[in-house]
C-alpha cells in the first residue's frame, strides 16, 4: 500500500539554524500538507500545495517559513532561522484531491 | 468558529466495553467529518470519516454518530480491546482540497 515517507524522523538543531524537513507524498497525489504538533497538543495545519503553489497557509506559517516541491517526488518545508517554540512533530500529509489526507510518519524537531 | 471541541480528553474502558468520544464544531461550511487514530510516535492514520448527509455510519467496530442540526458527532468503539488504546482525534474539513482542523484528541486506555 502507498504511504506518505518521511525524513529525518528525528532533527536535533540549535535555535537559529536552518531546517529542511522532507517528504515524499504518494505519487498520483497531488495536494501537500504540512502540520505540526506540539507534544501533548492537537495537530495543527500550517501549509497547504497545490499546483506548485502554496493554496492555504495558518498564522503560524510566517516568514521563517517556506514550502517547495523541487522536483516530481520530494515536498519540503524550511524553517529558516529555528525557535525553541518550533519544536515538535511535523508531519506531512498528501491528498489525491477527493476527501482523505494520507500522513507521514512525522519528523521530531527538536531545538535546543 | 474553526474550532472542534473534543471531549473526553482521556477516557479508560474495560476490555470489551464502548468508548464513547465526542465532538462539536461551529462552522457550518465544515463538510467532511475524519476520525483519526494516533498511536504514540507515529502519524495520524484515518479511522472513519462521515458526511452530514448521514446520521450514522458503521464499519466494524468503529462507528459515527451524526447529529447536524446540533452540530455534534461521536465515535463509538464496540467491544473495545487493548490493542484500540490510542489517541482519538475527531476532526474537520471543508471543501474538497483544504485543510483539516482537528478537535483536540481523546487518549483511550482500555484495560483488560
Amino acid at each position: 500500500e502507498p504511504e506518505v515517507t518521511q525524513t529525518p524522523s528525528h532533527q536535533v538543531t540549535q535555535m537559529g539554524q536552518e531546517v529542511i524537513l522532507r517528504c515524499v507524498p504518494i505519487s498520483n497525489h497531488l495536494y501537500f500538507y504540512w502540520y505540526r504538533q506540539i507534544l501533548g497538543q492537537k495537530v495543527e495545519f500550517l501549509v497547504s500545495f497545490y499546483n506548485n503553489e502554496i493554496s492555504e497557509k495558518s498564522e503560524i506559517f510566517d516568514d521563517q517559513f517556506s514550502v517547495e516541491r523541487p522536483d516530481g517526488s520530494n515536498f519540503t518545508l524550511k524553517i529558516r532561522s529555528t525557535k525553541l517554540e518550533d519544536s515538535a512533530m511535523y508531519f506531512c500529509a498528501s491528498a489525491m484531491g477527493g476527501e482523505t489526507q494520507y500522513f507521514g510518519p512525522g519528523t521530531r524537531l527538536l531545538v535546543l | 468558529q474553526q474550532q472542534v471541541k473534543q471531549s473526553p480528553q482521556s477516557l479508560i474502558v474495560q476490555k470489551g466495553g464502548i468508548s464513547i468520544i465526542n465532538c462539536a464544531y461551529e462552522n457550518t461550511a465544515f463538510d467532511y467529518f475524519p476520525w483519526y487514530q494516533q498511536f504514540p510516535g507515529k502519524g495520524p492514520a484515518l479511522l472513519i470519516a462521515i458526511r452530514p448527509d448521514v446520521s450514522e455510519k458503521k464499519e466494524g467496530r468503529f462507528t459515527i454518530s451524526f447529529n447536524k442540526s446540533a452540530k455534534q458527532f461521536s465515535l463509538h468503539i464496540m467491544d473495545s480491546q487493548p490493542g484500540d488504546s490510542a489517541t482519538y482525534f475527531c476532526a474537520a474539513r471543508s471543501g474538497g482540497y483544504q485543510k483539516v482542523t482537528f478537535g483536540t484528541g481523546t487518549k483511550l486506555q482500555v484495560i483488560p
